[in-house]
């Protein structure tokens, strides 16, 4: 069964400071992995999302993740975070055929910035 | 473009009661979904429906939920005699290539 885990239930860093957010994931084969964001009262947003390719993806706000097939990794990055990005951020796996679309997801990980 | 929108944004309803939660997805996009996400946790799958197929039921948690849909068009998730445990929020989703999928705000339901 596919399974996604975060390992941090919650994370604070300084304005300004790198970001790295981790994921693992459990599935039989390369599967589509996503990274969603969930602003207090809002629904989620995609940051970005892996498919196949070049294994280094870019999404909004500055974000990007690399995956890492070796490790089961989806790990989410950003060079300098922003008051901003305080949020809850949502790991989650989808199947590699596109006719069953049941996304499982992580836990979460609460993001809180410090001035 | 209208996003999806869901209605209402909260209910707080007694327990043993019935509650029905709207979603109305993005034109044109020919899948929907329903998630669930309890206090602190992540988003449990619900039902999907994908155009004219029948539709995946796999993750309700019993009997008293279900879902329709009117053909590629909005959605109502039922709850049957309502339990405290199903508080939670509850975001509906929706897609046209079939695997990017886009949330909706979410019906906050308390029950009582």
């Amino acid at each position: 069964a596919q399974s996604v885990t975060q390992p941090d239930i919650h994370i604070t860093v300084s304005e300004g400071a790198s970001l790295e957010l981790r994921c693992n994931y459990s599935y039989g084969a390369t599967p589509y992995l996503f990274w969603y964001v969930q602003s207090p009262g809002q629904g989620l947003q995609l940051l970005l999302k892996y498919f196949s390719g070049d294994t280094l993806v870019q999404g909004i706000k500055g974000f990007e993740a690399e995956f890492k097939r070796s490790q089961s990794s989806f790990n989410l990055r950003k060079p300098s975070v922003h008051w901003s990005d305080a949020a809850e951020y949502f790991c989650a796996v989808g199947p590699l055929i596109q006719g069953a679309q049941k996304l499982v997801f992580g836990q979460g990980t609460r993001l809180t910035i410090n001035p | 473009g209208a996003g999806v929108s869901q209605s209402p944004s909260n209910k707080v309803t007694e327990k043993g009661k019935d509650v029905e939660l709207r979603c109305d997805p993005i034109s044109g996009h020919t899948a929907l979904y329903w998630y669930r996400q309890r206090l602190g946790q992540g988003l449990e799958f619900l039902i999907y429906f994908q155009g004219n197929s029948a539709p995946d039921k796999s993750g309700l948690p019993s009997d008293r939920f279900s879902a329709e849909r009117t053909g590629e068009s909005v959605s109502t998730l039922t709850i049957q005699r309502t339990q405290q445990e199903d508080s939670a929020v509850y975001l509906c989703a929706s897609s046209f290539s079939g695997v990017e999928q886009f949330f909706g705000p979410g019906t906050r339901l308390t029950v009582l």
